[in-house]
């Protein structure tokens, strides 16, 4: 069965701090890893990683991908009291993405 | 705003009774994905689906879930007799079309929060 961890669970720092959340897979046909945000609704989409050692980034955000050793990491640098929500990791295996349970992470002003 | 679609955006039904969800994709996509979202949890995947095709549903529940993509109209995630259980975030997402989801990322809908009580 296609597996997704994340860590830490949960996360409360301090705005301006950096953080670093970690996605560890086991799938069985890996296609691409995704990095989502969920605020109250829906998921929006953030990054999507399928070579290993390219950084993606978007402003203060950005991820990377070791294919060898199957995890990537979302670093989010300067952080405000808007960061603050759930960050999700998903793998493609095949055609369907498995998400992982998640990094709740606060901001505190 | 040609997102994905889905209503109701909540649901009550007492238990036993039958729930309806309904997912409007991205117009032209013709893959719908489900997703259930329990309270502190991931999404989980329960089904995958083409127009009048299920492609992948082991994620579903064996029994009183069921889902169809009709040629015409939208995708329906149907539960039947619910229980308490079954309360969740219920997530659709689409995609144009087979073998080309891993290059795009799934967008998804705002979701059907169902509550049963």
């Amino acid at each position: 069965e296609d597996k997704v961890v994340q860590s830490p669970l949960s996360l409360v720092v301090h705005e301006g701090d950096t953080v670093t959340l970690n996605c560890s897979y086991e799938v069985t046909n890996f296609r691409s890893l995704l990095w989502y945000k969920q605020e109250k609704k829906a998921p929006t989409f953030l990054f999507m990683l399928t070579s290993s050692g390219i950084e993606k980034k978007s402003g203060r955000l950005s991820s990377i991908l070791d294919k060898k050793e199957l995890f990537s990491i979302l670093n989010i640098t300067a952080t405000q009291t808007g960061d603050s929500a759930v960050y999700l990791c998903a793998v493609y295996s095949g055609d369907k993405l498995t998400f992982g349970t998640g990094t709740r992470l606060a901001v505190r002003p | 705003n040609a997102g994905v679609m889905q209503n109701p955006r909540h649901l009550v039904r007492r238990r036993g009774q039958e729930a309806r969800l309904r997912c409007s994709p991205v117009k032209g996509h013709s893959h719908v994905y489900w997703y259930r979202q329990l309270p502190e949890e991931g999404l989980k995947f329960m089904v995958y689906l083409q127009k009048e095709n299920i492609i992948d549903e082991s994620g579903m529940p064996k029994e009183r879930f069921s889902a169809e993509f009709p040629k015409e109209g939208p995708s329906i995630l149907r539960i039947q007799q619910v229980v308490r259980g079954d309360s969740a975030a219920y997530f659709c997402a689409s995609s144009p079309k087979h073998g080309s989801s891993y290059n795009s990322p799934l967008h998804f809908g705002n979701g059907t929060r169902l509550t049963v009580t």
